[in-house]
């Protein structure tokens, strides 16, 4: 079963702009992914944020962590048309023996328009 | 360093049938998970293995099975298939627990 809910569940966008995606969740979390997915081929890892985090940046990308509130949130500036995209975030739940297990949103559907 | 290697990318078998799918992970890396990828039900959890021992097993019946051998590649196992196991099976592998994840293409399996 999905841990929680992104939103929008669908984004469209002009190159140049930002994009802003939300995650929320519903456990206690060791860490929280994002993650892209291309036409149905296979994910690539985004970043990492732990949760004793609460911001880390990569490159273009800014991902904020709300433990209180059990949200996440990615912002893609100057977005391109190659970020269209779907994006996922995953949690690691902080049980014993939860590992490698990732729980997955439904992902979200980014669309840069040339 | 390659990347997650899963073969073969595509894949259709008929209803009844079995398949196994096959996963070679990032050199030095010894965790394993298998997870589905269907339209309605999104991104799941199937199984992780990791030195050879399965840790963790997601809400999936027992026609899914793996296996991880000591080189830490992995194979996963689906026996009398139905037609709603048809979806993109995702391999991930990782270099210890909590740690970002790395996926290879996926297997696209198709039951007819």
């Amino acid at each position: 079963s999905q841990q929680g809910e992104e939103d929008p569940q669908a984004l469209s966008i002009q190159e140049g702009e930002n994009a802003t995606m939300n995650c929320s969740y519903k456990t206690s979390i060791n860490n929280l992914q994002w993650y892209r997915q291309n036409s149905g081929r296979g994910l690539v890892h985004l970043i990492l944020i732990r949760s004793n985090e609460r911001e880390k940046h990569s490159g273009r990308l800014r991902v904020t962590l709300d433990t209180s509130k059990k949200s996440s949130s990615l912002l893609i500036t100057a977005s391109r048309a190659a970020d269209t995209a779907s994006y996922f975030c995953a949690t690691v739940a902080t049980y014993t023996g939860a590992n490698s297990k990732l729980t997955f949103g439904k992902g979200i559907t980014l669309s840069v328009r040339p | 360093k390659a990347g997650v290697t899963q073969t073969p990318r595509y894949l259709i078998k008929t209803r009844g049938q079995q398949v196994t799918l096959s996963c070679s992970p990032i050199s030095g890396h010894r965790s394993v998970s298998w997870y589905q990828q269907t339209p309605g039900q999104g991104l799941q959890f199937l199984f992780e293995y990791f030195s050879e021992t399965q840790r963790n097993k997601g809400n999936f019946p027992g026609r899914f099975s793996g296996r991880q051998f000591s080189n830490s590649r992995s194979e996963m196992n689906v026996s009398t298939l139905e037609l709603g196991d048809s979806a993109l099976y995702l391999c991930a592998s990782s270099f210890g627990d909590h740690t970002e994840a790395f996926f290879g293409q996926g297997t696209r399996l198709t039951v007819v």
